[in-house]
């Protein structure tokens, strides 16, 4: 495994605050990635990087931003939070053989 | 774009084969992924396959693939109650590394 580790695992929070999940990983994978998950609709890609100067945007990266601090880091912002965000956040790296990437336990954000 | 379709649930009986299917439109797909998530649980990789097969086995799992009609399939044999969970198929391009999800199959499995 990557060992891809999540903080904080639950948050609820109200709406209009800033509100940042990050994300951690220590198999020194390149790629980072950062998914969101509803019900019915499987995962859906916000942003991911492919080393530190190298972010690209998702399918549904409005209202969210990110920061690749180091290789190992990487985070994900909502700046001003609104209630359709609420969902299971997943942060994800890897590469390599096969390509294959690996999950953290992932976030539960509840904004109210 | 990129799509991924799945069928949104199974129900087998313990003993039996599962068999879920999945397809893609993107025909620069290189390769392929079954993911498993359990109930209040992450995505745990399952497996994954090159385009350039069509088998893969792994002790109880067979991954299919026609790469043709864009088809994946995953077969899990003597499937238990442990195997209970959604399971969702992901593609990857060779250019873009972006992992495509699909909706997930739930797959219920009774005793």
């Amino acid at each position: 495994d990557a060992d891809v580790t999540q903080t904080p695992r639950n948050r609820i929070t109200k709406t209009g605050k800033r509100i940042m999940l990050e994300c951690s990983q220590t198999k020194g994978h390149d790629r980072m990635y950062w998914y969101r998950q509803d019900p019915g609709l499987g995962l859906r890609l916000i942003y991911y990087s492919f080393d530190v100067k190298d972010i690209n945007k998702g399918e549904i990266s409005d209202g969210y931003s990110v920061s690749r601090q180091a290789q190992a880091k990487f985070s994900l912002s909502l700046e001003s939070a609104i209630p359709n965000q609420t969902a299971l956040y997943f942060c994800a790296a890897g590469g390599g053989i096969g390509n294959t990437i690996y999950f953290g336990e992932g976030s539960w954000l509840t904004v109210v | 774009g990129e799509d991924v379709e799945q069928s949104l649930f199974l129900s087998v009986r313990e003993g039996d084969s599962s068999v879920i299917n999945c397809t893609y439109t993107d025909s620069s797909s290189t390769y392929l992924y079954w993911y498993k998530q359990e109930p209040g649980a992450g995505l745990q990789l399952l497996t994954y396959i090159f385009s350039n097969m069509d088998m893969k086995q792994d002790q109880r799992l067979t991954v299919l693939l026609n790469k043709k009609d864009k088809h994946l399939s995953l077969r899990i044999a003597d499937t238990q109650t442990g195997d209970s969970a959604i399971y969702f198929c992901a593609e990857m391009g060779d250019s873009s590394y972006k992992l495509i999800f699909g909706s997930g199959t739930r797959l219920l499995v009774r005793p």
